[in-house]
């Protein structure tokens, strides 16, 4: 069983709806990723936060997704208004290294939430 | 910029048949990870290996082999004696030295083992 915990496991939604997800790291894990996967593609970086900081969401379309992490711990990625486009697994990822060491060193992945628009 | 190349998008091997999944990798950096990770039906990804640029020793676990060719840019990996619990779709994966980069994926190869 994943160590990384993410819910919900699947959501179907109309489009426009709002839909949230959420992500519990490891514990001590101070790197914390959001991925997105389109069927039959491999993921893509949405987010990078390090402990509450964002250190990279070039990837993050933010006129309809968000993310946070305010304690530094446990994080929720949102998007307001859904699209037909958005259907794919999203997965979170931690990794306890830091600095360099927190992108050389394994990535824990969540067993994912898998988003159906309608 | 970086870039994974996994040609082979689909694999069925027959049970105890080995096989190799190819990984060409593209950065500009000296400095990199390569990594594949392995994702079944349930859509966790395992984590496999990671290897630094600097490692060529190729590397063995159990029925896993890992072959790392600088000169191609290629870390193929070998399933030697596969079985059904082999199949899963599998990522490899580049994360570059400079900027504090996260990992870049291939599109993955679909693995099944038929009994």
């Amino acid at each position: 069983e994943a160590e990384v915990a993410q819910s919900p496991r699947y959501k179907i939604t109309e489009k426009s709806q709002a839909v949230a997800f959420w992500c519990d790291p490891i514990s001590g894990h101070a790197t914390l990723y959001w991925y997105r996967q389109i069927l039959g593609q491999g993921p893509e970086l949405l987010v990078q936060f390090q402990d509450e900081s964002v250190v990279d969401d070039s990837q993050l379309p933010k006129d309809r997704f968000s993310a946070e992490r305010l304690k530094g711990v446990d994080s929720t990625l949102k998007i307001q208004p859904a699209e037909l486009g958005d259907s794919a697994m999203y997965l979170c990822a931690s990794t306890g290294g830091t600095g360099l060491a927190g992108v050389t060193g394994e990535l824990f992945f969540g067993e994912g939430s898998r988003l159906t628009v309608l | 910029a970086q870039k994974v190349t996994q040609a082979q998008t689909e694999i069925s091997v027959v049970e105890k048949e080995d096989v190799t999944l190819d990984c060409v990798y593209e950065t500009r950096d000296t400095t990199y990870y390569l990594f594949w990770y392995k994702q079944p039906p349930s859509g966790e990804l395992v984590f496999l290996i990671r290897r630094n640029s600097f490692d060529e020793q190729n590397e063995i676990s159990g029925r896993y082999s890992w072959n790392f060719q600088k000169s191609t840019s290629s870390f193929n990996f070998t399933i030697t004696a596969s079985q059904v619990v082999d199949s899963a779709v599998y990522f490899c994966a580049l994360s570059e030295h400079s900027g504090n980069t996260p990992l870049v994926f291939g599109k993955g190869t679909r693995l099944s083992v038929i009994a």
